[in-house]
């Protein structure tokens, strides 16, 4: 079965600080891979998307990450964090031609002013 | 654009009852996919709905049922409902190609069973 590790629980960083957040996945076949975030108090969003092509994807407010096929790897990354970011993120992975979501644990973050 | 809509936001029910929550999912997307978020197991899949065929089915026992409509509105019922099945319900939509595409999600259904 497909799982998706997410190495940090809770990640405390003050504003203007560099972001790596980890996520590996279990699964040999072809993948879409997905980071989602959850503001306080708001429904979950789509902050990037792999499907296929450049392995350095561009999401939303700065963050991108990173597919590693060989270490089955989908890293979260963003160059300067802002109290805005303040958020849970969650890594997923889908089985490409299936609608089912496999989400990772979550990465609670927190950045101070 | 409508996003995704779910009813009710929140409900309170006792053991052994039963409960049915609703999502509208984005106009034009045909498929529905449902999935409980607890602190202690995460984010995980229940099922899914596409053209009111169930398509794909997560690991929960046959109390959690769905179905979806000819207007792609969906439902999800739990019946004889546990303490372990408080938890937040989250619907999301998507176009339902079959080639991964993005599921945009509905703001949840926090269900708490006393």
């Amino acid at each position: 079965a497909q799982s998706v590790s997410q190495h940090n629980h809770h990640v405390i960083l003050s504003e203007a600080a560099s972001l790596e957040l980890g996520c590996n996945y279990s699964y040999g076949g072809t993948v879409n891979l997905f980071w989602y975030v959850q503001y306080p108090g708001q429904h979950l969003q789509l902050l990037l998307k792999y499907f296929s092509g450049d392995p350095l994807v561009k999401g939303i407010k700065g963050f991108e990450a990173e597919f590693i096929k060989s270490k089955f790897s989908f890293n979260l990354r963003k160059p300067s964090v802002q109290w805005s970011d303040t958020a849970e993120y969650f890594c997923a992975v889908m089985n490409t031609g299936f609608q089912k979501l496999v989400f990772g644990t979550g990465t609670r973050l927190l950045v101070s002013p | 654009k409508a996003g995704v809509t779910q009813t009710p936001r929140y409900l309170i029910k006792t053991r052994g009852q039963q409960v049915t929550l609703s999502c509208s999912p984005i106009s034009g997307h045909r498929s529905v996919s449902w999935y409980q978020q607890t602190p202690g197991q995460g984010l995980q899949f229940l099922f899914e709905y596409f053209s009111e065929t169930q398509r794909n089915k997560g690991n929960f026992p046959g109390r959690f049922s769905g179905r979806q409509f000819s207007n792609s509105r969906s439902e999800m019922n739990v019946s004889t409902l546990e303490l372990g099945d408080s938890a937040l319900y989250l619907c999301a939509s998507s176009m339902g190609t079959g080639s991964g595409d993005e599921q945009f999600f509905g703001p949840g259904t926090r269900l708490t069973v006393l």
